[in-house]
């Protein structure tokens, strides 16, 4: 079965600061990835997705995720927090074999101080 | 345009009531799904529809019962509401069944 650990349920950083938010994955055949976000009271918006192509995944709104398969991880990166950058952050594989549902990580949420 | 609405955003009901959630999507996509997002944020599949057709049923009571009159809509009927039913309730869709999904805004249910 698949999994997705997300390391940190709370992340803290400076505005201008980097963003890093660990996602590691467990998977039995090779995986597709990807990175929600979730402002409050709304939806999940895709912000990246891996998809067996290149290993260093450009996003939306600057963020980008690399897929090291030797460490089961993809972790989502950004140069320069916003403030508009805070919400929470899940981690998702999907289960092709399984009619593409999504398992979710447990979300980190990312908080920006001034 | 929304690409994935939901109707109600929110459903405030009492226990034992029958409720339904309505989900359309507007980009042509063939597959659909139901995500339950309970209190503490973690999200789970419940169903997945391709072409009209039940693909995923996750352990899911039968009191839920999706229906999909048709690929652009796929609807979710709760019998017998349980205080444990109290969660927010995201449809998305994908192009098929290897794709990427878009996620509807959620419906906040609440069981008194």
């Amino acid at each position: 079965a698949q999994s997705v650990t997300q390391l940190g349920s709370h992340v803290s950083v400076s505005e201008g600061a980097l963003v890093l938010l660990r996602c590691n994955y467990s998977s039995s055949v090779p995986p597709y990835l990807f990175w929600y976000v979730q402002y409050p009271n709304q939806g999940l918006q895709l912000l990246l997705k891996y998809t067996s192509a290149a290993t260093l995944v450009k996003g939306i709104n600057g963020f980008e995720a690399e897929f090291k398969k030797s460490e089961t991880s993809f972790h989502l990166t950004k140069p320069s927090a916003h403030m508009s950058d805070a919400a929470e952050y899940f981690c998702a594989v999907s289960d092709q074999r399984n009619g593409n549902k999504l398992v979710f990580g447990a979300g980190t949420i990312l908080r920006v101080k001034s | 345009d929304t690409a994935v609405s939901q109707t109600p955003k929110y459903l405030v009901t009492q226990m034992g009531n029958d409720k339904s959630i309505k989900c359309e999507q507007n980009l042509g996509h063939d597959t659909m799904y139901w995500y339950k997002q309970d209190s503490k944020k973690f999200l789970k599949i419940m169903f997945s529809y391709n072409n009209k057709e039940l693909i995923i049923n996750e352990t899911v009571p039968n009191r839920f019962s999706p229906k999909s009159p048709d690929k652009a809509h796929l609807n979710l009927h709760i019998n017998s509401l349980e205080l444990g039913d109290s969660a927010v309730y995201f449809c998305a869709s994908s192009q098929d069944l290897l794709g990427e999904q878009y996620f509807g805004p959620g419906t906040r249910l609440t069981v008194t």
